[in-house]
């Protein structure tokens, strides 16, 4: 059975950095592509970033690119977000999710962790 | 590019049938058949319930159907059972943009 577990939420200033990981099981990890999702509390979802299985394309939504960077370690099974200069507006629920079928990407988040909460605020 | 739209609230009554649409653009649900939709029961992550517009992941119940016109995706549940009561969001990807999500539904089961 696939498990996606996020940790590395909590609160934290404006400006200043937070670096979100998830570990996988339960599932080849090193054969999908991977994303983050975002939720703002009460508020819808919102795509943030996706790494393929090779790592070597990443894309980013316009409201984080050039301050968050995903990254992913196959040999541990683990992806991760590192989040820059964070603002009120990144507050929310941080969701890793995997991506339907192997190899390139799709965009179908088939499954999904509980998520982990990043508030940013002084 | 913006969200999807999607209406705020739908309601029906179990074992009826209700249909949640998704409106786009042609350079997004329009234009290709990379639509999905979730659904997210309150304190818990979304589930992936219809991808490529029309088909259902394994153990996805058949009282779930997809379908596009146009610019427009639904989403049409039948049978209502009050388990289906929850947030409901659709998300397209152009073949080499981002993804959109719509802005959810909130189904109540009356």
């Amino acid at each position: 059975e696939v498990e996606l577990v996020e940790s590395g939420g909590g609160l934290v200033q404006p400006g200043r950095s937070l670096r979100l990981s998830c570990a996988a099981s339960g599932f080849r990890f090193k054969d999908y592509t991977m994303h983050w999702v975002r939720q703002s509390p009460g508020k819808g979802l919102e795509w943030v970033s996706s790494i393929t299985w090779n790592s070597f394309n990443t894309r980013y939504a316009d409201s984080v690119r050039g301050r968050f960077t995903i990254s992913r370690d196959n040999a541990n099974n683990s992806l991760h977000l590192q989040m820059n200069s964070l603002r009120a507006e990144d507050t929310a629920f941080y969701y890793c999710a995997k991506d339907r079928v192997g190899g390139g990407i799709n965009y179908y988040f088939d499954s999904w962790g509980q998520g982990t909460l990043v508030t940013v605020s002084s | 590019q913006s969200a999807l739209t999607q209406p705020a609230s739908v309601s029906g009554s179990p074992g009826q049938s209700i249909t949640i649409s998704c409106s786009g653009i042609s350079s997004d649900v329009g234009g290709y058949s990379y639509v999905s939709w979730y659904r997210q029961h309150p304190g818990e992550a979304p589930k992936l319930i219809i991808y490529d517009v029309i088909n259902r992941p394994f153990g996805v119940s058949n009282r779930f159907s997809g379908s596009k016109s146009g610019n427009t995706a639904s989403l049409t549940i039948s049978g209502l059972q009050a388990e289906d009561e929850a947030h409901y969001y659709c998300s397209s990807s152009a073949s080499s943009s981002t993804p959109l999500f719509g802005g959810g539904t909130k189904l109540t089961v009356l």
